[in-house]
């Protein structure tokens, strides 16, 4: 079965920490996303990767920044966290070459306190 | 650019009820269209998806949509809803960009199921 895993479910750091999320995918996909969800805001991309060391921006980057240095492993970095960035992390991956539904891990739950 | 509503942040049905979630989009070409759950604490899991063919779709858990292309819209039904199908449902667009899928979300509709 296909999966996609992420590092944490819940995390707790601090204002001014530098934040790691990790994100892994077994199932050899192009392409790889990372969202924030928020309440009665839906999920907004902040970064998509389609290839090794390739990166695109989303809707909302300002603040963070993402890795890709292989295939199956796609990172979210926060430079400097800050309380406006406690939200649902949600990675998802999917195959390239067209229109191809994604799939999803179940999610990092980060608090900046 | 693309865009999709779902108007109703809320729906509420007894177990047993029939079900519709609406969706409408906005697109200039022929869109792929999805329809997700998220369950609490979980990520989202694909419904079901229209690309092209038959505007009627199946999907797992006894869900159906049908694709309109005259209203723009994907609305997403169940005959006979289960307390288990309460969680959050998203419908989703997708469009190319530069050779990628470029998901664009609507925000969301929140199941409530009454016994």
């Amino acid at each position: 079965d296909v999966k996609v895993t992420q590092s944490s479910r819940y995390l707790v750091k601090r204002t001014g920490e530098k934040v790691f999320l990790e994100c892994v995918q077994d199932m050899d996909h192009e392409n790889m996303f990372w969202y924030r969800q928020d309440p009665g805001l839906g999920l907004r991309l902040i970064y998509f990767s389609y290839d090794v060391k390739m990166k695109e921006k989303g809707d909302i980057p300002e603040g963070y920044s993402v890795s890709r240095e292989k295939k199956e492993r796609f990172s979210l970095i926060l430079e400097s966290a800050s309380t406006n960035q406690t939200s649902m992390y949600l990675c998802a991956s999917s195959p390239g070459g067209g229109n191809q539904p994604q799939h999803f891990g179940d999610g990092t739950r980060l608090s900046i306190l | 650019a693309q865009s999709v509503t779902q108007p109703d942040i809320h729906i509420t049905v007894s177990e047993g009820a029939s079900l519709e979630l609406r969706c409408n989009y906005s697109y200039g070409a022929t869109p792929y269209l999805f329809w997700y759950v998220q369950s609490p604490g979980q990520g989202l899991q694909l419904l079901l998806k229209y690309f092209s063919g038959d505007t009627l779709v199946q999907g797992i858990k006894g869900f159906e949509a049908e694709f309109k292309r005259s209203q723009s819209s994907f609305n997403l039904r169940k005959p006979s809803v289960h307390w288990s199908d309460a969680a959050e449902y998203f419908c989703a667009v997708g469009t190319a960009s530069g050779g990628s899928y470029i998901p664009t979300f609507g925000r969301g509709t929140s199941l409530i199921v009454h016994p």
